[in-house]
Protein backbone atom coordinates (compact mmCIF):
# COMPACT_ATOMS: atom_id res chain seq x y z
CA UNK A 1 0.00 0.00 0.00
CA UNK A 2 1.28 3.57 -0.83
CA UNK A 3 1.48 5.47 2.53
CA UNK A 4 3.48 8.65 3.70
CA UNK A 5 3.61 8.93 7.50
CA UNK A 6 4.92 12.04 9.50
CA UNK A 7 6.31 12.61 12.83
CA UNK A 8 8.30 15.25 14.38
CA UNK A 9 5.71 17.75 15.00
CA UNK A 10 5.09 19.51 18.09
CA UNK A 11 4.92 22.91 20.55
CA UNK A 12 8.35 24.81 20.22
CA UNK A 13 9.26 28.36 21.36
CA UNK A 14 10.14 31.18 18.61
CA UNK A 15 13.09 31.23 17.26
CA UNK A 16 13.53 26.85 17.80
CA UNK A 17 14.31 24.45 15.92
CA UNK A 18 12.44 20.95 14.72
CA UNK A 19 13.06 17.81 12.47
CA UNK A 20 10.01 16.48 10.32
CA UNK A 21 9.95 13.50 9.43
CA UNK A 22 7.82 11.83 6.35
CA UNK A 23 8.07 7.91 5.75
CA UNK A 24 7.28 6.30 2.49
CA UNK A 25 6.17 2.68 1.56
CA UNK A 26 4.80 1.36 -0.88
CA UNK A 27 6.81 3.59 -3.52
CA UNK A 28 10.22 4.90 -3.56
CA UNK A 29 10.49 8.32 -2.23
CA UNK A 30 13.88 8.96 -5.01
CA UNK A 31 12.05 8.60 -7.49
CA UNK A 32 9.22 11.02 -6.92
CA UNK A 33 9.34 14.73 -6.81
CA UNK A 34 8.01 14.95 -2.79
CA UNK A 35 6.94 18.28 -1.29
CA UNK A 36 5.85 19.91 2.00
CA UNK A 37 2.46 21.40 2.33
CA UNK A 38 1.34 23.40 5.06
CA UNK A 39 -1.88 24.39 6.44
CA UNK A 40 -2.38 27.16 9.16
CA UNK A 41 -5.37 26.68 12.01
CA UNK A 42 -8.62 27.78 9.48
CA UNK A 43 -6.76 28.80 6.51
CA UNK A 44 -5.71 26.89 3.06
CA UNK A 45 -3.07 25.14 1.17
CA UNK A 46 0.57 26.38 1.17
CA UNK A 47 3.25 24.74 -0.50
CA UNK A 48 6.54 24.64 1.66
CA UNK A 49 9.10 22.76 -0.57
CA UNK A 50 10.05 20.10 -2.99
CA UNK A 51 12.52 17.79 -3.89
CA UNK A 52 12.89 16.70 -7.38
CA UNK A 53 14.36 13.07 -8.17
CA UNK A 54 17.59 14.10 -8.86
CA UNK A 55 18.09 15.97 -6.23
CA UNK A 56 17.28 19.83 -6.95
CA UNK A 57 16.02 21.44 -3.79
CA UNK A 58 13.28 24.37 -3.85
CA UNK A 59 11.35 26.74 -1.02
CA UNK A 60 8.71 29.05 -0.95
CA UNK A 61 10.16 32.81 -0.11
CA UNK A 62 8.28 32.66 3.27
CA UNK A 63 10.60 30.01 5.00
CA UNK A 64 13.86 30.02 2.46
CA UNK A 65 16.83 30.10 4.13
CA UNK A 66 14.79 28.65 7.27
CA UNK A 67 13.82 25.40 6.88
CA UNK A 68 15.53 22.68 4.96
CA UNK A 69 13.67 19.56 2.59
CA UNK A 70 16.10 16.30 2.42
CA UNK A 71 15.51 12.78 2.08
CA UNK A 72 17.35 9.47 3.22
CA UNK A 73 16.92 7.19 0.48
CA UNK A 74 17.89 4.15 2.67
CA UNK A 75 15.37 4.57 5.01
CA UNK A 76 12.87 5.84 1.85
CA UNK A 77 11.79 8.87 4.04
CA UNK A 78 11.34 12.65 3.46
CA UNK A 79 12.96 15.47 5.76
CA UNK A 80 12.07 18.81 6.98
CA UNK A 81 14.28 21.12 9.25
CA UNK A 82 12.89 24.04 10.32
CA UNK A 83 15.08 26.46 12.27
CA UNK A 84 14.08 29.82 13.30
CA UNK A 85 10.25 29.39 13.91
CA UNK A 86 7.79 31.82 13.85
CA UNK A 87 4.59 31.75 15.19
CA UNK A 88 3.27 32.07 11.19
CA UNK A 89 5.11 28.47 11.01
CA UNK A 90 2.14 27.52 13.17
CA UNK A 91 0.29 24.53 11.16
CA UNK A 92 -0.58 21.11 9.77
CA UNK A 93 2.66 20.18 7.77
CA UNK A 94 2.02 17.64 5.10
CA UNK A 95 4.09 15.44 3.24
CA UNK A 96 3.05 14.63 -0.26
CA UNK A 97 3.82 12.87 -3.52
CA UNK A 98 3.78 14.11 -6.84
CA UNK A 99 2.49 13.14 -9.65
CA UNK A 100 3.94 11.25 -12.30
CA UNK A 101 2.45 10.37 -15.52
CA UNK A 102 3.80 8.51 -18.34
CA UNK A 103 7.63 9.20 -17.31
CA UNK A 104 6.50 12.72 -17.02
CA UNK A 105 6.38 14.74 -13.13
CA UNK A 106 4.22 17.20 -12.42
CA UNK A 107 3.21 19.56 -9.44
CA UNK A 108 0.23 17.96 -8.43
CA UNK A 109 0.25 15.81 -5.36
CA UNK A 110 -1.80 12.24 -5.49
CA UNK A 111 -0.65 11.05 -2.15
CA UNK A 112 -0.72 12.49 1.05
CA UNK A 113 0.46 11.58 4.64
CA UNK A 114 -2.39 12.50 7.75
CA UNK A 115 -0.21 15.38 8.91
CA UNK A 116 1.66 16.49 11.33
CA UNK A 117 1.28 19.55 13.76
CA UNK A 118 3.53 22.17 14.67
CA UNK A 119 3.09 24.98 17.33
CA UNK A 120 5.26 27.69 17.68
CA UNK A 121 4.32 29.73 20.76
CA UNK A 122 5.99 31.23 23.70
CA UNK B 1 2.35 34.75 -10.59
CA UNK B 2 -0.73 32.84 -11.90
CA UNK B 3 -3.56 34.79 -9.66
CA UNK B 4 -6.53 32.16 -9.08
CA UNK B 5 -10.31 33.08 -7.89
CA UNK B 6 -11.88 29.89 -6.42
CA UNK B 7 -15.49 30.40 -5.91
CA UNK B 8 -17.81 30.23 -4.30
CA UNK B 9 -15.91 29.97 -0.96
CA UNK B 10 -18.97 28.53 0.65
CA UNK B 11 -21.87 26.68 -1.06
CA UNK B 12 -24.56 25.26 0.91
CA UNK B 13 -26.53 22.54 -0.76
CA UNK B 14 -28.52 19.40 -0.27
CA UNK B 15 -27.99 15.56 -0.51
CA UNK B 16 -28.58 14.96 -4.35
CA UNK B 17 -27.97 18.55 -5.10
CA UNK B 18 -25.85 18.87 -8.56
CA UNK B 19 -22.96 21.34 -7.50
CA UNK B 20 -20.26 23.44 -9.48
CA UNK B 21 -17.66 25.21 -8.27
CA UNK B 22 -15.13 27.52 -9.99
CA UNK B 23 -11.73 28.31 -11.25
CA UNK B 24 -10.10 30.70 -12.63
CA UNK B 25 -7.12 31.40 -13.78
CA UNK B 26 -5.47 35.37 -14.34
CA UNK B 27 -3.49 33.59 -17.56
CA UNK B 28 -4.15 30.58 -19.27
CA UNK B 29 -2.69 27.16 -17.89
CA UNK B 30 -3.84 24.98 -20.68
CA UNK B 31 -5.36 21.52 -18.70
CA UNK B 32 -2.79 21.52 -15.54
CA UNK B 33 -5.49 21.75 -12.92
CA UNK B 34 -6.07 19.25 -10.24
CA UNK B 35 -8.65 19.30 -7.73
CA UNK B 36 -8.72 18.13 -3.63
CA UNK B 37 -11.18 17.41 -1.70
CA UNK B 38 -10.33 17.66 2.27
CA UNK B 39 -12.53 16.72 4.91
CA UNK B 40 -12.16 18.59 8.37
CA UNK B 41 -8.82 17.09 10.24
CA UNK B 42 -8.09 14.61 7.48
CA UNK B 43 -5.52 14.79 4.54
CA UNK B 44 -6.38 16.66 1.48
CA UNK B 45 -7.15 13.72 -0.72
CA UNK B 46 -6.49 14.04 -5.06
CA UNK B 47 -9.92 14.20 -7.02
CA UNK B 48 -9.12 15.24 -10.14
CA UNK B 49 -5.44 15.48 -12.35
CA UNK B 50 -4.93 17.51 -15.76
CA UNK B 51 -8.74 19.11 -15.56
CA UNK B 52 -10.42 16.30 -16.40
CA UNK B 53 -8.89 13.09 -15.49
CA UNK B 54 -10.90 10.92 -12.56
CA UNK B 55 -7.89 10.15 -9.70
CA UNK B 56 -8.41 5.86 -9.17
CA UNK B 57 -10.82 5.56 -6.86
CA UNK B 58 -12.36 8.89 -6.91
CA UNK B 59 -16.45 8.29 -7.28
CA UNK B 60 -17.99 9.11 -10.78
CA UNK B 61 -20.31 11.67 -9.94
CA UNK B 62 -17.17 13.65 -9.83
CA UNK B 63 -16.07 15.57 -12.87
CA UNK B 64 -14.01 18.28 -14.06
CA UNK B 65 -13.50 20.28 -16.93
CA UNK B 66 -12.18 23.63 -18.48
CA UNK B 67 -9.14 24.75 -20.48
CA UNK B 68 -7.29 27.76 -20.38
CA UNK B 69 -8.65 30.04 -17.71
CA UNK B 70 -11.45 28.71 -16.86
CA UNK B 71 -12.06 25.56 -14.76
CA UNK B 72 -15.39 23.76 -13.15
CA UNK B 73 -15.69 21.22 -10.84
CA UNK B 74 -19.16 19.15 -10.47
CA UNK B 75 -20.57 16.81 -8.03
CA UNK B 76 -23.63 15.62 -10.12
CA UNK B 77 -25.52 14.02 -7.37
CA UNK B 78 -24.22 15.50 -4.02
CA UNK B 79 -23.86 12.72 -1.47
CA UNK B 80 -23.50 12.82 2.14
CA UNK B 81 -19.47 12.63 2.42
CA UNK B 82 -19.05 14.92 -0.20
CA UNK B 83 -19.57 17.73 2.50
CA UNK B 84 -15.88 19.09 2.82
CA UNK B 85 -14.17 22.00 1.44
CA UNK B 86 -12.87 21.94 -2.06
CA UNK B 87 -9.09 23.38 -3.78
CA UNK B 88 -8.17 23.61 -7.35
CA UNK B 89 -4.04 23.93 -7.86
CA UNK B 90 -2.78 25.33 -10.77
CA UNK B 91 0.30 23.39 -11.72
CA UNK B 92 1.35 25.33 -15.41
CA UNK B 93 3.52 26.76 -13.13
CA UNK B 94 6.19 26.17 -10.42
CA UNK B 95 5.39 25.16 -7.58
CA UNK B 96 1.89 25.28 -8.26
CA UNK B 97 -0.28 27.46 -6.20
CA UNK B 98 -3.84 26.35 -4.94
CA UNK B 99 -6.84 28.19 -4.52
CA UNK B 100 -8.70 29.81 -1.35
CA UNK B 101 -11.38 26.25 -1.31
CA UNK B 102 -14.77 25.91 -1.35
CA UNK B 103 -16.56 24.44 1.90
CA UNK B 104 -19.87 23.03 0.85
CA UNK B 105 -21.51 22.67 3.54
CA UNK B 106 -25.58 21.26 4.51
CA UNK B 107 -28.64 23.45 3.66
Amino acid sequence: EVQLVETGGGLIQPGGSLRLSCAASGFTVSSNYMSWVRQAPGKGLEWVSVIYSGGSTYYADSVKGRFTISRDNSKNTLYLQMNSLRAEDTAVYYCARGGLVRGHYYYYMDVWGKGTTVTVSS
Amino acid sequence: VIWMTQSPSLLSASTGDRVIISCRMSQGISSYLAWYQQKPGKAPELLIYAASTLQSGVPSRFSGSGSGTDFTLTISCLQSEDFATYYCQQYYSFPGTFGQGTKVEIK
